[in-house]
């Protein structure tokens, strides 16, 4: 398996922009969970997806993040309007339950200018 | 709640010097424990992982982890550091009755000067 791939690698764009992030998890992993990275805040967890269902979205900072999982085999991270201070490095992982250990994706490095 | 505590937020070391990062957690059910390293730029890689059994743990690169239950802890060693171990090192924890979601310490900056 090629593991979690995350796209785009690296994303700059303009306040106000949407900007959508893509994690393709592991083939067989029923979680999927997403981070954001930031100097100031370290490593948050955003929202997590069991079987596709969204289970906890506490994380997710303000309305403008939402986070869909249309099938086993995708999710994606948007942020509508953008704005500076969500610059950061999104990671998604995923998990099987049986063997219980996380799969990261090399993450997003989005830019907000 | 879940929390991952780090104890040293930076650590400077000299090429062969020993190394101890602290990791405390708090959760009261069984837990599955993990160091992470991030180089500069870099994706998170694991180092090693404890699920059950053996305390001790030992990972890529010569490191290894002790869990030690009474103390919550579960701190990473490596017995003389390289300057490619500059990095930032991240504990965590999760748990089956809490979906397994990853709980992630603050991280540590070790700098290994040549």
């Amino acid at each position: 398996d090629a593991g979690v791939i995350q796209s785009p690698r690296h994303e700059v764009t303009e306040m106000g922009q949407e900007v959508t992030l893509r994690c393709k998890p592991i083939s067989g992993h029923d979680y999927l969970f997403w981070y954001r990275q930031t100097m100031m805040r370290g490593l948050e967890l955003l929202i997590y997806f069991n079987n596709n269902v969204p289970i906890d979205d506490s994380g997710m900072p303000e309305d403008r993040f939402s986070a869909k999982m249309p099938n086993a085999s995708f999710s994606t991270l948007k942020i509508q309007p953008s704005e500076p201070r969500d610059s950061a490095v999104y990671f998604c992982a995923s998990i099987r339950t049986t063997e219980r250990l996380p799969f990261f994706g090399q993450g997003t490095r989005l830019t907000v200018v | 709640a879940q929390s991952v505590s780090q104890h040293n937020h930076h650590v400077i070391l000299s090429e062969a010097a020993s190394l101890e990062l602290g990791c405390n957690y708090s959760y009261g059910g069984t837990v599955n424990l993990f160091w992470y390293v991030q180089y500069p730029g870099q994706h998170l890689q694991l180092l090693l992982k404890y699920f059950s059994g053996d305390p001790l743990v030992k990972g890529i690169k010569g490191f290894e982890a002790e869990f030690i239950k009474s103390k919550f802890s579960f701190n990473l060693r490596k017995p003389s550091v390289q300057w490619s171990d500059t990095a930032e090192y991240f504990c965590a924890v999760n748990a089956r009755d809490s979906s397994y979601k990853l709980i992630f310490g603050s991280g540590t900056r070790l700098l290994v000067r040549p």
